[in-house]
């Protein structure tokens, strides 16, 4: 019983198509971050969201946006994916007050050729 | 922002020994949280510890807040323990950083 979960788990793309991401949550919890994992990089924040419809920016988000229309759900999209989107993507759920404790999902691999 | 640092950036241990890592960040925190990722990638949470100690089995966790530090301590360790060990911290409000991580190799 993850609570958090994320799909597709693996997906192989081609430059310049679109890519959603979707992230899904039981818990009811008001914050919800994607990251992205890269050797030599760690982890890194891509958008996050405080709320239904509030969301921002973290370090990377060029070339990123995300929609939050429900609490449980999260989307990440790349409009036109690039070479140097290939990472895996963690999404990551956080409650109130705080944020408190995060708890990740399972991450995502994308490959962009 | 808060800056997180993590040392060493590579243990390697034998099967049985004890291990502590240490978390180093730069501002005041009211959230500091232990996670290991496991060789398929999992991110796992191992503690969330704004302050004091806690324990879980072979593992504890010491966040001295005042001192801006956090260690983790792994006893008797296990090939099982091998992983890459993040701390991250966050201040209210702010968003989770994360350090670069302990990479611990558990040889049997």
């Amino acid at each position: 019983d993850a609570g958090i979960t994320q799909s597709p788990r693996h997906k192989v793309t081609e430059t310049g198509t679109p890519v959603t991401l979707r992230c899904h949550q039981t818990e009811n919890h008001r914050y919800m971050y994607w990251y992205r994992q890269d050797p030599g990089h760690g982890l890194r924040l891509i958008h996050y969201s405080y709320g239904v419809k509030d969301t921002d920016k973290g370090e990377v988000s060029d070339g990123y946006s995300v929609s939050r229309s429900k609490t449980e759900d999260f989307l990440l999209t790349l409009e036109s994916a690039t070479s140097s989107q290939t990472s895996v993507y963690f999404c990551a759920m956080a409650g109130s007050p705080g944020p408190g404790e995060l708890f990740f999902g399972e991450g995502s691999r994308l490959t962009v050729l | 922002g808060i800056q997180v640092e993590q040392s060493p950036p590579d243990l390697i241990l034998q099967e049985g020994a004890n291990s502590t890592l240490r978390c180093n960040f730069s501002d005041s925190v009211n959230n500091l949280q232990w996670f290991h990722q496991n060789p398929w990638g999992q991110l796992i949470n191992l503690f969330y510890i704004p302050s004091g100690t806690k324990q879980n089995g072979r593992l504890s966790a010491t966040t001295v807040a005042t001192e801006r530090y956090s260690l983790l301590y792994i006893s008797s360790s296990q090939t099982t323990d091998s992983g890459v060990y993040f701390c991250a911290a966050s201040y209210y409000g702010q968003n989770f950083v994360f350090g670069p991580g302990t990479r611990l190799s558990v040889l049997p």
